[in-house]
């Protein structure tokens, strides 16, 4: 079945680094990517999505890449901070009638100070 | 604006009785997707409903069922809870069913003991 695989599972960075998390779908209709942030007791907040018709996306420190041959699509946090750290899921999402949203299994990040 | 919002925050139930929870959705927003999420794992889609219809649904059994009301409003309902339905329920809304953009609300953990 369709299937979204996101790593790593978890991911430790120290303030300023960069943290990069990857993700592959199987569903080749996809063609929208969003990424979500989750911190503790809050529902998922979109941080940024990207298109298939788009292979990169900047927005600030975020930055998202797709490969469509591939399915692969990345996010790139740059200079980051502790109030980044969070549980990031990548999600694939394709047109049904509605939009039906497969998420990874989410990465969490920590940011050390 | 207002946002997604979800009632309750918490539950918890015993195995074999009925739960019904609720979302209203984003002001102008009028389609509703409602999500499990297990505990360190991603969301996962149970259905969504456009214009107080059923719009598409993931592979959840029978006993999970819904309702969008005419203020797009809408209800999850799930019958004869199980141990494992013990879950974050996220609900999201979009602008329309052809709009791809999600926004979640804060979820209702349920426990079912």
């Amino acid at each position: 079945g369709e299937n979204v695989e996101q790593h790593p599972s978890t991911l430790s960075v120290q303030e300023g680094d960069s943290a990069v998390i990857k993700c592959t779908y199987s569903d080749s209709a996809s063609n929208y990517f969003p990424w979500y942030k989750q911190e503790l007791g809050k529902g998922p907040q979109l941080i940024i999505d990207i298109r298939s018709n788009v292979g990169e996306k900047k927005d600030q420190r975020i930055a998202v890449t797709l490969n469509k041959t591939a399915k692969h699509f990345s996010l790139h946090i740059t200079e980051t901070q502790p109030e980044d750290s969070a549980v990031y899921f990548c999600a694939a999402s394709r047109y049904t009638g509605g939009f039906k949203t497969i998420f990874g299994a989410g990465t969490r990040l920590f940011v050390k100070a | 604006e207002t946002g997604v919002t979800q009632s309750p925050t918490h539950l918890i139930k015993t195995r074999g009785q009925q739960v019904t929870l609720r979302c209203s959705s984003q002001s102008g927003h009028n389609t509703v997707s409602w999500y499990q999420q297990a505990l360190g794992q991603g969301p996962q889609f149970i259905f969504q409903y456009y214009r107080e219809e059923e719009n598409g649904r993931g592979n959840f059994p029978p006993r999970f069922s819904g309702l969008q009301f005419p203020n797009y409003s809408s209800e999850l309902n799930v019958n004869a809870l199980e141990l494992d339905d013990s879950a974050l329920y996220l609900c999201a809304s979009s602008l329309a069913a052809q709009q791809e953009t999600q926004y979640f609300g804060p979820g209702t953990r349920l426990l079912v003991l």
